[in-house]
């Protein structure tokens, strides 16, 4: 059963508008949530990540999420793109200690 | 504080031969991951250690596939046979955690293998 679905596998944005990448977890029990992020050969770098408390969380680079538990989402969003945006975007989820990865979206950001 | 080191950084082997990855996970980390990513696709966890114990393996061909973590620190990964779908990055990551998960996973650059 997958875990965590990435709608959409590409997405382009222009340089200045806003990024939306889309997550949806499968879960009956809170999980911990977190957003990768992987540039060209380059292993993955965390962005941030949902454990408890607030359910809006800030991280590096501008972006944020919000862990809505209602729609069992986690998306991530930044109010405008930077050309160094361009990356390969993965939100994943531990369940039982184990931590799964979405199959990723790709963003390429054009001037 | 260094970070996950991983080598080689890319092999080429033929199929049915056999190959080796290396990774030394950052110091005190308990926990060790070894992830397959194949083109395209988002990491497939092969192998989970907690300390020198395997957590999970459910998803590791273990017709073909051994790891180990030596001592709860360093971990290698084999392939023998490889076979051409084998042909992936493998990502290595450590983790403080106590095994709950709600502690981040440091990657290390991956080891690129191409099997022709």
């Amino acid at each position: 059963a997958q875990s965590v679905t990435q709608l959409g596998s590409h997405v382009s944005v222009s340089e200045g508008a806003l990024v939306l990448l889309r997550c949806n977890y499968s879960s009956s029990v809170p999980p911990y949530l977190f957003w990768y992020v992987q540039y060209p050969n380059q292993g993955l770098q965390l962005l941030l990540k949902y454990t408890t408390g607030a359910t809006l969380v800030k991280g590096i680079n501008g972006f944020e999420a919000e862990f809505k538990k209602s729609e069992t989402s986690f998306h991530l969003t930044k109010p405008s793109a930077h050309m160094s945006d361009a990356a390969e975007y993965f939100c994943a989820v531990t369940l039982l200690g184990k931590l799964q990865f979405g199959a990723g979206t790709q963003v390429v950001v054009t001037p | 504080e260094a970070g996950v080191a991983q080598s080689p950084r890319y092999k080429i082997i033929e199929k049915r031969q056999s190959v080796a990855f290396w990774c030394n996970p950052i110091s005190g980390h308990a926990t060790l991951y070894w992830y397959q990513q194949i083109l395209g696709q988002g990491p497939k966890l092969l192998i989970q250690f907690q300390n020198n114990g395997v957590v999970d393996d459910s998803q590791l061909p273990k017709d073909r596939f051994s790891a180990e973590r030596l001592k709860g620190v360093d971990s290698t990964l084999k392939i023998q046979p490889a076979k051409l779908e084998d042909s992936a990055v493998y990502l290595c990551a450590s983790s403080p955690s106590s095994g709950r998960g709600n502690t981040e996973a440091f990657f290390g650059q991956g080891t690129r293998l191409t099997v022709v």
